[in-house]
């Protein structure tokens, strides 16, 4: 199983909503990442986590929480989210934070309204 | 810190000629380089990576990829394109001893019939 499962694919919201994007990997993989891509330009990292410790915050505003409840599983709560926070938000996971490729999930695209 | 840069923003390519996307990299110390695709509304695919041994690098669909330490270059080619390789290509590099990847600012390939 090589594969990272992003959920859900897409994500319509409000200004004042609370929602979650949620990622899970079965590789065995020690490091997860979220990553922003807007359109038509590359993947920006946001957060990166390292056995289940968040090891690499890119000054991310605070409306934006990572949370990585185990080895597998990593979310990305999401509040008072702006317009501009609209973008596709892909999550990777390779296996540890200096070693190997990163695999990538399809992706949650999100609209903020 | 290491930066990449893509040459070109756009390759229009007819169907079965060949195409080369350039990619050169800056960085003090040695690095690992990666090339993904990222099809339409899809997540990012690796195609190939150099992490030491031949600097010739065969991937996935047929890309290959040549690593020049003295260019700090790592362009991808294929020899013969399908419209299916109509996609974003993004060039990717990595500190060897580092946790962070990053991303030049993508390749979109145009195959034309």
């Amino acid at each position: 199983d090589t594969e990272v499962t992003q959920t859900p694919k897409h994500l319509v919201m409000g200004m004042t909503n609370k929602k979650s994007l949620k990622c899970e990997q079965h590789m065995g993989h020690r490091a997860m990442y979220w990553y922003k891509q807007k359109a038509k330009k590359p993947p920006e990292l946001m957060f990166v986590y390292s056995y289940e410790k968040l090891s690499i915050n890119e000054s991310v505003p605070s409306r934006f929480s990572p949370e990585c409840p185990n080895s597998s599983l990593l979310n990305l709560h999401l509040h008072a989210l702006q317009p501009e926070d609209s973008a596709l938000y892909l999550c990777a996971s390779s296996q540890d934070q200096y070693t190997g490729e990163l695999f990538f999930g399809e992706g949650s695209r999100l609209t903020v309204l | 810190a290491q930066s990449v840069t893509q040459l070109d923003s756009q390759v229009p390519v007819f169907e079965e000629a060949p195409v080369e996307l350039r990619c050169n990299y800056s960085s003090s110390v040695s690095v690992y380089l990666f090339w993904y695709v990222q099809y339409p509304n899809q997540g990012l695919q690796l195609l190939l990576k150099y992490l030491s041994g031949s600097t010739l690098v065969k991937g996935i669909n047929g890309f290959e990829a040549e690593f020049n330490k003295s260019q700090t270059s790592f362009h991808l080619r294929k020899p013969s394109v399908h419209i299916s390789d109509t996609a974003e290509y993004f060039c990717a590099v990595r500190k060897a001893a580092g946790n962070k990847l990053t991303f030049g600012g993508g390749t979109r390939v145009l195959v034309k019939p």
